[in-house]
């Protein structure tokens, strides 16, 4: 079965740190791009970054650069999100997601998400 | 930044109608564009990719079309499942951007 997992998600507080982990099984993980999409719950979907392959092409949403870091393991099949300095418009919920295929950045596989929340 | 706008809101329709969303976006994404359902507590499902490709195991009464910067996802026939929010995702150029959304709703 294919499938996402993601972890790493909670409560923090304004100007701290979380790093979500997301766990791929089933496919091919060490040839997929993978992306970060973010709902705050009731709204819309937000793009926040992407990773090839091979680690070495990375983009950012503007509202992520210089904050988060994405990263993967393929030998662990996980990939990761390290964000800091979280500001209270970082909240909601993160999902790990699979794109169709190369150059078809359209997202067949989601994870169930995992749930940021930055508040006092 | 590409701009992606759903129209309508909210559309009501009762079972077994057609529904039709359109999606504009703010500069042309030739034919990279999705569509997802999301119902509540549920993550999105993939529908539609490359404007107008079904994705697996999508029923045949949804479909897609347009290019540039009209699209439709258009479906025929609606079943009590179908009530949900629709989201149109250009992946073309710069960052990925997704559409606010279309709540289709029971007349």
């Amino acid at each position: 079965e294919v499938q996402l997992v993601e972890s790493g998600g909670g409560l923090v507080q304004p100007g701290g740190s979380l790093k979500l982990s997301c766990e791929a099984s089933g496919f091919s993980f060490s040839t997929s791009w993978m992306h970060w999409v973010r709902q705050v719950p009731g709204k819309g979907l937000v793009w926040v970054s992407h990773i090839n392959s091979d680690g070495n092409t990375i983009r950012y949403a503007d509202s992520a650069k210089g904050r988060f870091t994405i990263s993967r393991d393929n030998a662990k099949n996980t990939l990761y999100l390290q964000m800091n300095s979280l500001r209270a418009d970082d909240t909601g919920v993160y999902y790990c997601a699979k794109p169709v295929g190369l150059g078809v950045a359209a997202f067949d596989i989601w994870g169930q998400g995992t749930p940021v929340t930055v508040s006092t | 930044e590409i701009v992606m706008t759903q129209s309508p809101v909210t559309l009501s329709v009762s079972p077994g109608e057609r529904g039709t969303l359109s999606c504009r976006a703010s500069q042309s994404v030739y034919t990279n564009l999705a569509w997802y359902q999301q119902k509540p507590g549920q993550t999105p499902r993939l529908l539609i990719h490359s404007a107008s490709t079904r994705a697996t195991g999508v029923p045949a009464r949804f479909s897609g079309s347009g290019s540039g910067t009209e699209f439709m996802l258009t479906i025929s026939s609606l079943q009590s499942e179908d009530f949900a929010v629709y989201y149109c995702q250009q992946y073309n150029d710069g960052p990925i951007t997704f559409g606010q959304g279309t709540r289709l709703e029971i007349k």
